[in-house]
């Protein structure tokens, strides 16, 4: 079965400051993977997917970018973040007709 | 746009009674419909999930129905335990289960009673 890899595990960071949350799967080869954000303890919001190395998908507009250097890493960047960013993010694998395997996620907090 | 409607936000049951929770679900390409558990802190987990071509699915306390015509699916929890306060999610692959995934509603926090 497959493993998902998220570090690191809380992060307190400036507005302004950059991020880098990582995101590495075990177990399966050329996943589709996935950022999601979850506000407030609740809804689980699609960031980016990606379904192959260098191939990423926006689903919203944001602060946010995504990068997928290697087949089982996934990346989430920011260059200056804003009070709003603060939530947890889940990296997740998966196919569209399957279950998503989510990591333990990063609780960020913004300040 | 498609999305995917959860219903009550909040329910609270008596230990012991049954929890019912709904979803209605916009686009009917959509053929998988998993159903995700949250405790505080944590990770979504899925408890059980039900493809287009059957009409219930049971594992032990936990079920789920479909109804593909009103495009709608419900998680029914028989004799509620503590352990089952939880969020749970529902979710469906709109758009026929492309590469984007799963789309999630915005969960119930369900609340055991003692």
């Amino acid at each position: 079965s497959q493993t998902i890899h998220q570090w690191p595990a809380t992060l307190v960071q400036p507005v302004g400051s950059p991020l880098s949350l990582e995101c590495t799967v075990e177990g399966t080869s050329n996943p589709n993977l996935y950022w999601y954000r979850q506000a407030a303890g609740r809804g689980l919001q699609l960031l980016f997917y990606s379904v192959g190395i260098g191939q990423i998908s926006s689903e919203v507009p944001q602060n946010l970018s995504a990068s997928r250097p290697q087949d089982r890493q996934f990346i989430l960047s920011s260059k200056k973040l804003l009070l709003s960013d603060s939530g947890f993010y889940l990296c997740a694998s998966g196919q569209g007709d399957s279950p998503l395997h989510f990591g333990n996620g990063t609780r960020l907090t913004v300040t | 746009g498609e999305n995917v409607e959860q219903h009550p936000s909040t329910l609270s049951v008596q230990e012991g009674d049954s929890a019912v929770i709904k979803c209605t679900y916009s686009d009917s390409a959509s053929n998988y419909f998993p159903w995700y558990k949250q405790e505080l802190g944590k990770r979504p987990q899925l408890i059980i999930d039900i493809r287009s071509n059957v009409g219930e699915k049971k594992d032990q306390r936990i079920a789920v129905t479909l109804n593909k015509t009103a495009k709608h699916f419900s998680l029914h929890i028989t004799e509620t335990q503590p352990e089952d306060s939880a969020v749970y999610f529902c979710a469906a692959n709109l758009r026929g289960g492309g590469a984007d995934g799963l789309t999630f509603g915005k969960g119930t926090h369900l609340i055991i009673q003692p």
